[in-house]
């Protein structure tokens, strides 16, 4: 069985300063997990992956998530926040195979 | 290729009746899987399949859910007899293998 949870469900942050969503898993079997993006009334795009290649994975726009297996956690960060970043991230994690879960979303908000 | 496709993308329909939705997977993708997301929560597992084969069912899918890939391409998730909590957005992604899922844009259900 596996569990996601987003600690922060709002995180406000002034255009241009640090970014940080976190994400922490529980997976009984070494997981693949991603970032997804949501905008209102649309799908998930996805962001960034980590399949146990390198543990610093690197996004488009600035973002990049690191995977410490030691603290469970995926947590995704960009040094410098811009007004285009607003939407609401998912963190998800999935086996091998099979179904992904999810955590409940992180609603990033930049004031300018 | 196109990504993945939904229809419709939105839905009202009255307590009681029964609605049907359709994905279209990104082509040549062996699975194919169905999640619900209510506001303000992360998208929650319902069912995948693996080309026609129905692999996994999830708990929240009760006997008035049922779902069909029937040539291993397209599915539909039919509701029989909707109830005002199956109000959600119906998302649909497909993958190839193990490999990464993708999204498309759901469709919004609202039952009056």
């Amino acid at each position: 069985a596996q569990s996601v949870t987003q600690l922060g469900s709002h995180v406000s942050v002034s255009e241009g300063a640090l970014v940080l969503l976190r994400c922490n898993y529980s997976s009984s079997v070494p997981p693949y997990l991603f970032w997804y993006v949501q905008y209102p009334n649309q799908g998930l795009q996805l962001l960034l992956k980590y399949t146990s290649a390198a543990t610093l994975v690197k996004g488009i726009n600035g973002f990049e998530a690191e995977f410490k297996k030691s603290e469970t956690s995926f947590h995704r960060t960009k040094p410098s926040a811009h007004m285009s970043d607003a939407a609401e991230y998912f963190c998800a994690v999935r086996p091998n195979a099979g179904k992904s879960t999810f955590g409940d979303g992180t609603t990033l908000t930049v004031k300018p | 290729d196109t990504g993945v496709s939904q229809n419709p993308r939105h839905k009202i329909t009255k307590r009681g009746q029964n609605v049907t939705f359709r994905c279209d997977p990104i082509s040549e993708h062996n699975r194919l899987y169905w999640y619900r997301q209510t506001l303000g929560q992360g998208p929650e597992f319902l069912t995948y399949f693996q080309n026609e084969a129905q692999l996994e069912k999830s708990r929240l899918l009760s006997d008035r859910f049922s779902a069909e890939r029937p040539k291993g391409s397209f599915s539909t998730l039919e509701i029989q007899r909707t109830e005002q909590g199956d109000s959600a957005m119906y998302l649909c992604a497909s993958s190839q293998g193990s490999d990464t899922q993708y999204f498309g844009p759901g469709t919004r259900l609202t039952v009056l």
